[in-house]
């Protein structure tokens, strides 16, 4: 059973609007949250985080949002840049021991934005 | 650059073949992971590392063995290839402070045939 879930595969969106990238997820113990941001035939690379006692963080054009209570979170992009083209995995992290944090990934949504 | 670097980028192999995938990294953290990612299945944990010496098995182990040579190597080896290992294979590592969340290797591509 999957723990974080991206329930959009795909996302279209005109450069200069706004987008919303959705993430669920069913872990109580999970206390950090990040996005990736994929390119294709390149590795995942860190984009923002936040911590389960925020519910917002905010970095230039991306801004992610959680609600504990609802256990989602959304990563928003505005204004939308053709470069923003990419698949985007939301992870969750929880503590596995020994100073090791173990990541979990949904399965990816992919933005395209449309110039 | 300093980061994370995985060889070979490119693997083809038949089935029953074993072949080690290496992975380094040079930015002296203290944990390592490898993962799988196939279509439609997001990135899956195989194995971790969360120190020198230490090694743990992640959501999908079976087939695959790892060594921490060191604190910069970690490497993940298929000892009898099978068709459903065709994957891309990503290479991972941390820090303890995780605030900026892992430094990905650019992967590697194995095909078994």
């Amino acid at each position: 059973d999957q723990q974080v879930k991206q329930n959009s595969p795909s996302l279209s969106v005109q450069e200069g609007r706004i987008s919303i990238l959705n993430c669920d997820y069913t872990n109580s113990m999970f206390d950090y949250f990040l996005w990736y941001k994929k390119y294709p035939a390149e590795g995942p690379t860190f984009l923002i985080s936040i911590s389960s006692i925020k519910d917002k963080n905010e970095d230039g054009r991306f801004t992610v949002f959680l609600n504990k209570s609802a256990k989602h979170l959304s990563l928003h992009i505005v204004p939308s840049q053709p470069g923003d083209s990419a698949v985007y995995f939301c992870a969750a992290s929880e503590y596995s021991g020994a100073g090791s944090y173990q990541l979990t990934f949904g399965k990816g949504t992919k933005l395209s934005v449309i110039p | 650059n300093a980061g994370v670097t995985q060889t070979p980028k490119f693997q083809v192999l038949k089935t029953g073949q074993s072949m080690t995938l290496q992975c380094a990294q040079d930015m002296n953290h203290n944990s390592m992971y490898w993962y799988r990612q196939d279509p439609g299945m997001g990135l899956r944990l195989i194995y971790y590392s969360a120190s020198e010496g230490t090694t743990d098995k992640g959501e999908v182990p079976n087939g695959y063995n790892v060594s921490r040579l060191n604190k910069r190597e970690f490497s993940l080896r298929l000892e009898s290839a099978a068709p459903s290992q065709t994957s891309v294979y990503f290479c991972a590592s941390s820090e303890t402070l995780r605030n900026y969340g892992y430094t990905f290797g650019s992967g590697t591509r194995l095909t078994v045939v």
